[in-house]
């Protein structure tokens, strides 16, 4: 599976979009983009994943550049809820993928 | 209704000792997973089961072994418990066992060895 890189820790406005970032330059061209989220301590959470489109649901948009060597999880209008650990994780479609969680961003939501 | 369910929520015990935590999910789901994460919060994946066949089996001693006695349980159970086993353990469930399926996650077990 192909490895991931995100910054440490950012900060946000309460209200503001919250814009991470994940590289991912190895990725093959079978692989998928996921975003999990961790809230303090309680079991990961999917966000959303995507191939090559970009891709909205009711929680954040993700945006794959068209390389699909980056991609940036997009929350629209942060809240407080939002402070969480945001793994950005790929993985392949064949059988027996899994995840391979790395140290993640952690997001902090301010008031 | 609890979608992924894990029991007991904390474990406190001695090294040494053998101990098991129990994993349920109720979504109808065919694959199962346990995961580690330990004290500096890396989160690994273990073990995963796919219709009560062992699947995934990454590099873990032993004396952790899996029982799936049908598809909506996964089982842990630790012999001979050692310091190093502290950690968070999270049982996940997904529809399948490929990439593309979403994993939900239960809330973990927190296990502390003395």
């Amino acid at each position: 599976d192909a490895k991931t890189t995100q910054p440490p820790s950012m900060d946000c406005a309460e209200g503001r979009a919250a814009n991470l970032p994940c590289n991912h330059s190895t990725i093959s061209g079978n692989e998928y983009v996921y975003w999990y989220r961790q809230i303090h301590s309680q079991g990961p959470q999917y966000i959303i994943h995507g191939l090559k489109n970009n891709e909205t649901n009711e929680m954040a948009s993700l945006i794959i550049t068209e390389d699909r060597k980056s991609s940036t999880l997009i929350l629209p209008h942060a809240t407080l809820r939002d402070t969480a650990v945001y793994y950005c994780i790929v993985s392949g479609s064949g059988t027996a993928s899994k995840l391979t969680f790395g140290t993640g961003t952690r997001l902090q939501v301010t008031l | 209704d609890t979608a992924v369910s894990q029991t007991p929520k904390y474990l406190v015990t001695q090294m040494g000792n053998d101990k098991s935590i129990k994993c349920e999910q109720n979504l109808g789901h065919d694959t199962m997973y346990w995961y580690k994460q330990d004290s500096k919060k890396f989160l690994k994946i273990m073990f995963s089961y796919n219709n009560k066949e062992l699947i995934i089996n990454e590099t873990v001693p032993n004396r952790f072994s899996p029982k799936s006695p049908d598809k909506a349980h996964l089982n842990l159970h630790i012999n001979s418990l050692e310091l190093g086993d502290s950690a968070v353990y999270f049982c996940a469930s997904s529809q399948g066992p490929i990439g593309t399926d979403t994993q939900y996650f239960g809330p973990g077990t927190r296990l502390t060895v003395l």
